[in-house]
């Protein structure tokens, strides 16, 4: 069963941890995102890696930070510098480099305590 | 990116065909028009792109007029499972990065 899977579907991060969030696909994509989207709004893009070993930031890339060292995997790390992590979190993956045909995950929503 | 406009909600009888219309006026000779759309507390699903012809697949129909200016995403029997947000994007055609670019979409709300 191919697709995207992220976990955990809710986390809670206190004031000064880092939290990290996990995204894996079987799809065999090259490429992988990271978005924001808070509530009543669009999507935003945080960071997208279009190769293993290489990623790239989005426009809202402050206080996260990514590795992408398998193909399959890409987890995005919110780490405290990040002052207002609350939000919804979606990943995705794309074939090749420029694949506007992206493929979401559940989505991790995040909430700080 | 060519700017898309949307009406920002629009309600559908269940069974009745759903149409969304989305203006992209800049948009340039080779750029695609996408269409996704997002269930509530779900991540966005790709529905169906296109460059001039119209096109069709089994979830929706796209018809893009003449001159590219606008397009129309047609749900043909609309259901409440078709209740969602869904997205017209117009992105640039090499830019790798921020591609995808979600504004505020229409917000279709089917009816019984």
């Amino acid at each position: 069963d191919g697709g995207i899977t992220q976990s955990p579907k809710y986390l809670f991060r206190k004031e000064g941890q880092n939290v990290t969030l996990s995204c894996e696909q079987n799809l065999n994509h090259d490429a992988m995102y990271w978005y924001r989207q808070d509530p009543g709004q669009g999507l935003r893009l945080i960071y997208y890696s279009q190769i293993v070993n290489d990623f790239q930031k989005g426009d809202i890339a402050e206080g996260y930070s990514v590795s992408r060292e398998k193909k399959e995997s890409f987890p995005l790390t919110v780490t405290s510098a990040q002052k207002n992590p609350t939000a919804f979190y979606l990943c995705a993956s794309s074939m090749g480099q420029f694949g506007r045909t992206q493929y979401f995950g559940p989505g991790t929503r995040l909430l700080v305590l | 990116d060519a700017k898309t406009t949307q009406p920002p909600s629009m309600d559908c009888a269940e069974g009745r065909a759903a149409n969304l219309p989305c203006n992209h006026s800049t948009i340039s000779g080779n750029e695609y028009v996408y269409w996704y759309r997002q269930i509530h507390s779900q991540g966005p699903q790709y529905i169906i792109h296109g460059l001039k012809n119209n096109e069709t697949n089994e979830m929706a129909s796209l018809i893009i007029t003449e001159d590219r200016k606008s397009s129309t995403l047609i749900l043909p029997h609309a259901t409440l499972r078709d209740t969602a947000v869904y997205y017209c994007i117009v992105p640039p055609p090499n830019n790798a990065g921020n591609m995808l670019t979600f504004g505020g979409g229409t917000r279709l709300m089917v009816k019984p």
